[in-house]
């Protein structure tokens, strides 16, 4: 099982905003500045998309952002393209371990 | 351009052993924190091993905590996974990872990823 909960699945129309959330605890999500999130299309290796919750790597689209709030960490995609449909990720830095969440597969309708 | 490439990924048999290495290019490979990650099949991303950039400090998932140990060469920009007494449940796509930044140290915030190498362990 999965230290991070995720939702399964999330979906919304193009054009549309979608909030992914990925709850923790006070010893990961709660304690550090280092929740990444991770986008991963079909046979595909993982791509970051968030990390140290709210930057953005380079290339990433400005619609892909994130925030936390206590234990609980999100993602929202803004104005969603049909690319953005694909399997999201979340994961924490937890001390001695780092821990990922059990992916929301995103679909756009 | 940040390349990793994995190696060493093979069929093997259970109780048998494996060395995985992962080739980094294109960035100061001895100043970022490097991580594996791996994906059983049809499955969700699992940590499972993270070295600083020395390996002075490493840790590994507990799943692998005495079969597995990371290690890296960096003079020839290798980063190491040796996996021991391999058992049916650590068949998954292996990927390599660096972290965002130089820091020295893994924070799992993995911002380059390699396209993985496959493991199967079957009897």
């Amino acid at each position: 099982q999965y230290v991070l909960t995720q939702p399964p699945s999330a979906s919304g129309s193009p054009g549309q905003s979608v909030t992914i959330s990925c709850t923790g605890t006070s010893s990961d999500i709660g304690s550090y500045n280092y929740v990444s999130w991770y986008q991963q299309h079909p046979g595909k290796a993982p791509r970051a998309i968030i990390y140290d919750v709210t930057q953005r790597p380079s290339g990433v689209p400005s619609r892909f952002s994130g925030s936390r709030s206590g234990n609980t960490a999100s993602l929202i995609v803004s104005g969603l393209q049909p690319e953005d449909e694909a399997d999201y990720y979340c994961s924490s830095y937890a001390g001695s371990s780092i821990v990922f969440g059990g992916g929301t597969k995103l679909t756009v309708l | 351009e940040v390349v990793l490439e994995e190696s060493g990924g093979r069929p093997v048999r259970p109780g048998e052993s494996l060395r995985l290495s992962c080739a980094g290019s294109g960035f100061a490979f001895e100043q970022y924190g490097m991580s594996w990650v791996r994906q059983r099949p049809g499955k969700g991303l699992e940590w499972v091993s993270s070295t600083n950039w020395n390996a002075g400090t490493t840790i590994h998932a507990g799943p692998v905590k005495g079969r597995f140990t990371i290690s890296r060469d960096n003079g020839k920009r290798l980063l190491f996974l040796q996996m021991n007494n391999l058992r049916v449940e650590d068949t998954a796509s292996y990927y390599c990872a660096r972290e965002a930044l130089g820091r020295g140290a893994f924070r799992g915030s993995l911002t380059h990823w390699g396209l993985g190498t496959m493991v199967t362990v079957s009897s």
